[in-house]
């Protein structure tokens, strides 16, 4: 079945410093989204990116699809307390139908030390 | 986007028992999704719950031990039946969020969970 493999699963930084997770899937996605987990929250949807090599900015975060639509990356510059969190990609199998199921990575926690 | 009411939003419960866990959508969607997650984990999709048919399990999950009702475009409940520890986590539902025509759909939005610790 399909795969959509995360990576680092942990990353501890300053504040200020930037942050980069990356995701990548056996197979190629029609899309690929991203959510953001607060410590004890649910999962809040943050962007869907749907064209082969699509960038996308929303202030400080930065996203990516890759030109194969296979792979993706979230950038967030110089890191805040309040970017602190489970980053979750969540890909699309392409070809599936328009309910296709969404297969989540195994997300990126990400702890910012003031 | 819609918003999504989920209740219980924790409970402990005697294993052995079962839990119900709702979820009210503000809107008429087509189709629900139950996840699981883990403590530290991701989501794992337990099954897709479409209005008027049986729902749609994944790998792993069978209908005896999670129960899903769908009545109405608008509510859908869980249950986790015959439960033991191992059935400890958070259980979310969600929907897709509505596209327009001819451009994909957006994420999905969650309700906020149900943490289930089983003794």
């Amino acid at each position: 079945g399909q795969q959509v493999m995360q990576i680092p699963q942990y990353q501890h930084v300053q504040e200020g410093e930037d942050f980069t997770t990356y995701c990548n899937s056996s197979t190629t996605l029609s899309n690929i989204q991203w959510y953001k987990q607060r410590p004890g929250g649910h999962p809040v949807f943050l962007i869907q990116l749907v064209k082969s090599g699509e960038v996308k900015k929303q202030k400080r975060l930065t996203f990516q699809f890759g030109e194969a639509k296979k792979n993706s990356s979230l950038h967030i510059t110089a890191t805040q307390t309040t970017d602190v969190g489970t980053y979750f990609c969540a890909g699309r199998r392409a070809g599936g139908t328009s309910y296709g199921k969404l297969t989540f990575g195994q997300g990126t926690i990400l702890t910012v030390h003031p | 986007s819609a918003v999504i009411s989920q209740k219980p939003s924790r409970d402990i419960c005697q294993r052995g028992t079962s839990l119900t866990i709702q979820c009210q959508v503000d809107s008429q969607v087509t189709m629900m999704f139950w996840y699981r997650q883990q403590p530290g984990q991701s989501l794992t999709l337990i099954a897709t719950a479409n209005q008027g048919s049986e729902a749609t399990y994944e790998s792993g999950f069978v209908i005896d031990k999670f129960p899903i009702s769908r009545p109405n475009l608008t509510f859908s409940t869980l249950t986790v039946s015959n439960m033991s520890p191992e059935d400890s986590s958070i259980y979310l539902c969600s929907v897709e969020g509505p596209g327009t025509v001819g451009s994909a759909r957006s994420g999905y939005t969650f309700g906020s969970g149900t943490r289930l610790t089983v003794v």
